[in-house]
């Protein structure tokens, strides 16, 4: 298995421009999770997906933020207009449905907004 | 509100000692509990997990960790420590299984540096 795949890995843009950061979940896997990590904040979770339909984003920091799922094997994380405050390395995660709660993360995107 | 307490932000520790990292949770009833490792530029790699039963768990790379319901603490070690460890280490806690409920809390993490 491929693992949880995010991209791009690194990402530069200037403030005021539209990101959008990609995640494909392991095959099978039915939640999806996006995190962002800061050295201010840690590890904060963003908004999770159960079978593509999101169920908690009360992290969404504000209405610039918006994540979508549109299928079982893709989801967005678009910030529009981004701010320098917006750097920070976004995590993807995935997690089955039966088991564990435990989460398989992807790289990371970093991202840097100048 | 759940959370997670690492208390410890930075350990330096030389090769072939013995480590121990602290982490304390608070939560609503036991939940499932998780040691994470982050090196640099990587995502978290799960090291070990704790879910019912014995109450030291073994993890990969020679980790262990040691769940303690009456301290609320979940302490992973690891005897003789190695260079390749310098990384980042982050405990979680996640609810067991209700609904859809599947989020987990992560503390703050604790940076290892390891001396030759």
């Amino acid at each position: 298995d491929a693992g949880v795949i995010q991209s791009p890995r690194h990402e530069v843009t200037e403030m005021g421009q539209e990101v959008t950061l990609r995640c494909k979940p392991i095959s099978g896997h039915d939640y999806l999770f996006w995190y962002r990590q800061t050295m201010m904040r840690g590890l904060e979770l963003l908004i999770y997906f159960n079978n593509n339909v999101p169920i908690d984003d009360s992290g969404m920091p504000e209405d610039r933020f918006s994540a979508k799922m549109p299928n079982a094997s893709f989801s967005t994380l678009k910030i529009q207009p981004s701010e320098p405050r917006d750097s920070a390395v976004y995590f993807c995660a995935s997690s089955p449905q039966g088991g564990s709660t435990e989460a398989f993360f992807g790289q990371g995107t970093r991202l840097t907004v100048v | 509100a759940q959370s997670v307490t690492q208390p410890d932000i930075h350990i330096t520790v030389s090769e072939g000692a013995s480590l121990e990292l602290r982490c304390n949770y608070s939560y609503g009833a036991t939940p499932y509990l998780f040691w994470y490792v982050q090196s640099p530029g990587q995502g978290l790699q799960l090291l070990l997990k704790y879910f019912s039963g014995d109450t030291l768990v073994q993890g990969i790379k020679g980790f262990e960790a040691e769940f303690k319901r009456s301290q609320s603490s979940f302490n992973l070690r690891k005897p003789s420590v190695h260079w390749s460890d310098a990384a980042e280490y982050f405990c979680a806690v996640g609810p067991r299984l209700s609904g859809s409920a599947r989020q987990l809390t992560f503390g703050s993490g604790t940076q290892l540096t390891v001396l030759p």
